[in-house]
Parts: C-alpha cells; structure tokens; sequence
C-alpha cells in the first residue's frame, strides 16, 4: 500500500525563525507536488518538483526532491505570519502504473506561526 | 488560469436526500476528481473520470455515484445521504497524457452537512 506520511503534522513556530517539513513516501515516483491549504479555502498548488534533485523556491519557501530517497522537503526560512496554513505533499504514481492522474496526499502540516 | 468551479459553497441537506454536487473546468482536462476532506484523515479520493462517460471508484466510493456527460462537467451524487457524508467535498481536475506533469487544480470546495 502507497503511504505518503509528513511530519511533523503540527508546527508552531515563531517570526523569523527557519523549519523544514518532511514528506517520506513508500513506493517509486519522480513526481511530487506541494500544496497550500489556508483555513476554510481550497488546496493551492505551491510547487511541482519532476525529477530527483529537482528544487523549486519561492519567497521564502523551498522545496526539494530525493527520489531515491523517497523524500521532499518543505524549508521556510525566516518565516512570517502570513506563512500560516496547512501544507500537503502529494505523490503522483501514474507513471509508474497508478490510477490515472490520481495523486496520493500526506496528511498534511497545520503550520502556525506567531509573532 | 485554470478555473474549477464547484456550484455551491455550502449546502444542508437531510438525512435521505438525493443531493448533487456539481463542478465545471474550463480548460478541456481529461481528468477530473472528487474528494473528500475530513479532520485527521486527509484527503480520500471517492472517485475519478478520466474522459467522458468514463469513471473509476478511488478509495471511497460507497454511497456515492458519479456522472460525466461533457468533458467538463464532473457531477458528484449522493444518493441516499448519510449524516457521515458530512464534509467538505472538493473537485480537481488536470491535463494528463503521456506525461504528468501538470499539478491537481482544485475548486474553492463545497460544505455539506447533513442534518
């Protein structure tokens, strides 16, 4: 069974202050999407990461991609209030003989940050 | 930009209704999602179509039906409802072909309760 687990699931952290969040998943993918979820509103896609070593920032986001690791990371740096969301990795298995076009979603990270 | 529109913002319905979810994209995407969103669980996909008269149960589909007659109407049916269909509901769609390259792009969600 594909998992696709993100830790932590809950992040407090302060202005100003730097954090990762982790996105491990279980099967073989080189294609893997950040998302941006604020409180009441629908998923915004942040970054799309195609290939192993891929890394994609904007503002004082960063995302990047370990296909051989199974791993993506979500660095904030010098984060600001209006950073505060939920954030969901999700894995695109279609390649590799998934449902068609199907994503499988992390469960997300409550991130808030506080002055 | 790509557009997916859900009908309704929030809807209340009662036990036993027929009820219709409705969503429309206008960029011509093969494929088009339903999910569910609850607390804790993330997001389960409940089924998807990846053309038209074409769909595929995810991994919730008990209680659900769907129906694609136009390649950019994706309708969602309930039905009988169940007080534990209560949720957010959230439509996506996305170009596909022989790459997948293209991020999910989602409506603004519909809340349904069910009383």
């Amino acid at each position: 069974e594909l998992k696709v687990e993100q830790n932590p699931l809950f992040l407090s952290m302060q202005e100003g202050k730097n954090y990762t969040i982790y996105c491990n998943y279980s099967t073989t993918s080189d294609r893997l999407y950040w998302y941006r979820q604020d409180p009441g509103k629908s998923l915004e896609s942040l970054f799309v990461l195609l290939s192993n070593g891929a890394v994609k920032q904007e503002g004082r986001l960063m995302a990047s991609l370990d296909t051989k690791a199974r791993l993506s990371t979500l660095h904030i740096t010098a984060a600001v209030h209006d950073l505060s969301a939920t954030y969901f990795c999700a894995v695109d298995i279609a390649a590799y003989g998934g449902s068609q076009g199907n994503l499988i979603f992390g469960k997300g990270t409550k991130l808030s940050v506080k002055p | 930009d790509v557009k997916v529109t859900q009908s309704s913002r929030y809807l209340v319905k009662r036990t036993g209704e027929k009820v219709f979810l409705e969503c429309v994209q206008d960029m011509d995407h093969e494929n088009m999602f339903w999910y569910r969103q609850d607390p804790g669980l993330g997001l389960r996909l409940i089924y998807f179509s990846y053309d038209v008269k074409m769909k595929e149960k995810g991994d919730i589909p008990e209680g659900y039906s769907v129906s694609r007659e136009k390649k950019e109407r994706f309708s969602l049916i309930l039905e009988s409802a169940s007080t534990n269909q209560t949720s957010m509901y959230l439509c996506a769609s996305r170009n596909t072909g022989r790459r997948y390259n293209s991020p999910l792009h989602f409506g603004n969600g519909t809340r349904l309760t069910v009383t």
